[in-house]
């Protein structure tokens, strides 16, 4: 059974700061996902990782993949209020039937 | 264009009662997906559909979880005899193929009372 562990659970940062979120996945996997889901609404996709070594940056997120480590981590950098959100990783390994982190509850302070 | 579109938002109902949730894929998405997503948690896979067929309905906790997709596009979330345990927010999401990117819906938020 595949399981995929995020941590920390929840973080609190000050702006500026930066911070890394882990996600440990159990099995092999084809693809893995970061996305954001804010209060009370749907989820956002942020990256797809399809390779081992793979890097993706979008503003001031960059996330990796290690897929011998069965590690991703999402790396923010100089954070600002408007990142504050839930951050789940997810690994596909099975057409988008996907396994989802407990997901990592992002508070940036001013 | 439009996204995928979930109805009702909200929905309350009395345990023991039945309920239908509503998913209206991207248009020519032919892979539609059902997830679950309790308080705190990350949503969980409850059933594939391909096309009009539940390719995989592993993910369905018990058997008073049933959803069809007739016609391959709107596909309808049964629950029959609701549970406290079934109150969550239910996600649909779509894709042009299997492999192609997921767009999930705002989803329905169920509360059992």
């Amino acid at each position: 059974e595949l399981k995929v562990e995020q941590n920390p659970l929840f973080l609190s940062m000050q702006e500026g700061k930066n911070y890394t979120i882990y996600c440990n996945y159990s099995t092999t996997s084809d693809r893995l996902y970061w996305y954001r889901q804010d209060p009370g609404k749907s989820l956002e996709s942020l990256f797809v990782l399809l390779s081992n070594g793979a890097v993706k940056q979008e503003g001031r997120l960059m996330a990796s993949l290690d897929t011998k480590a069965r590690l991703s981590t999402l790396h923010i950098t100089a954070a600002v209020h408007d990142l504050s959100a839930t951050y789940f990783c997810a690994v596909d390994n099975a057409g988008n039937m996907l396994t989802f982190g407990g997901g990592t509850r992002l508070m940036v302070k001013p | 264009g439009a996204g995928v579109s979930q109805t009702p938002s909200n929905k309350v109902t009395e345990k023991g009662k039945y309920v239908e949730l509503r998913c209206d894929p991207i248009s020519g998405h032919t892979a539609l997906y059902w997830y679950r997503q309790s308080l705190g948690q990350g949503p969980e896979f409850l059933i594939y559909f391909q096309g009009t067929g539940a390719a995989d309905d592993s993910g369905l906790p018990n058997d008073r979880f049933f959803a069809v997709r007739p016609e391959g596009s709107v596909s309808t979330l049964k629950i029959q005899r609701t549970e406290r345990g079934d109150s969550a927010v239910y996600l649909c999401a779509s894709s042009l193929t299997r492999s192609s990117p997921l767009h999930f819906g705002n989803g329905t938020r169920l509360t059992v009372t």
